[in-house]
């Protein structure tokens, strides 16, 4: 099966701070979605991204397809962007990476 | 709010038990998902329903099943429950079953 691999594992940064999450995959996918998991375990879709960019206020994606991998960016952080970011690839089934845990400290 | 209504929120049982949960979609969405998040297992796919029948299938176990109703929520059964099903099991909807996935608030299950 597919597999997803994200990095960092983990990500402690300042209020203020640029941030960059990654996400590989193995193959060839139907598409892709970045969801946070906040601290009180809600999972909220932050982007659905199979190829291309796209951008949400102080968020924005992008996904090469062709290279397998997608990106999250996240600028001028603040402590409720705190929680788990999760990359998750369909094919088949859903796929989810093991997550980037982000701390922002103020 | 994802729109995407789960109940119960909590639901402590013991083992060798069977529970319900139950999941209402966002208002238009055809498909329903079912998860089940664990700390050893991470965020496992379970099944996938579109306007009521069975579209896709993960990591769903023999003693586990599901359906998606006319009126299109769905309920997750969990027979014989053993410690380790305790988790916090997610449903999730879309519109087309290829689609933005929008998740519930999540059951979490205890099993004792």
């Amino acid at each position: 099966g597919i597999q997803v691999e994200q990095s960092p594992p983990d990500l402690i940064l300042q209020e203020g701070a640029n941030s960059t999450l990654r996400c590989n995959f193995s193959d060839s996918v139907n598409n892709l979605q970045w969801f946070h998991q906040n601290p009180w375990g809600q999972l909220i879709n932050l982007f659905y991204i199979p190829s291309g960019t796209k951008q949400n206020g102080r968020l924005s994606a992008t996904t090469v397809a062709t290279e397998r991998y997608s990106l999250l960016y996240i600028s001028s952080s603040q402590t409720t962007d705190s929680g788990v970011y999760f990359c998750a690839v369909w094919y088949n089934d859903m796929r989810f990476g093991a997550g980037t845990r982000l701390t922002v400290k103020p | 709010d994802s729109g995407v209504t789960q109940t119960p929120k909590h639901l402590i049982t013991a083992t060798g038990q069977r529970v319900t949960l139950r999941c209402s979609p966002r208002s238009g969405d055809l498909s329903v998902y079912w998860y089940q998040q664990s700390l050893d297992q991470g965020l496992q796919f379970l099944i996938q329903y579109y306007n009521g029948e069975e579209r896709a299938k993960g990591n769903i176990l023999e003693r586990f099943s599901a359906q998606q109703f006319p009126d299109l929520h769905s309920e997750l059964n969990l027979s014989s429950l053993e410690l380790g099903d305790s988790a916090l099991y997610f449903c999730a909807s879309s519109l087309t079953g290829s689609d933005t996935q929008y998740f519930g608030p999540g059951t979490r299950l205890t099993v004792l």
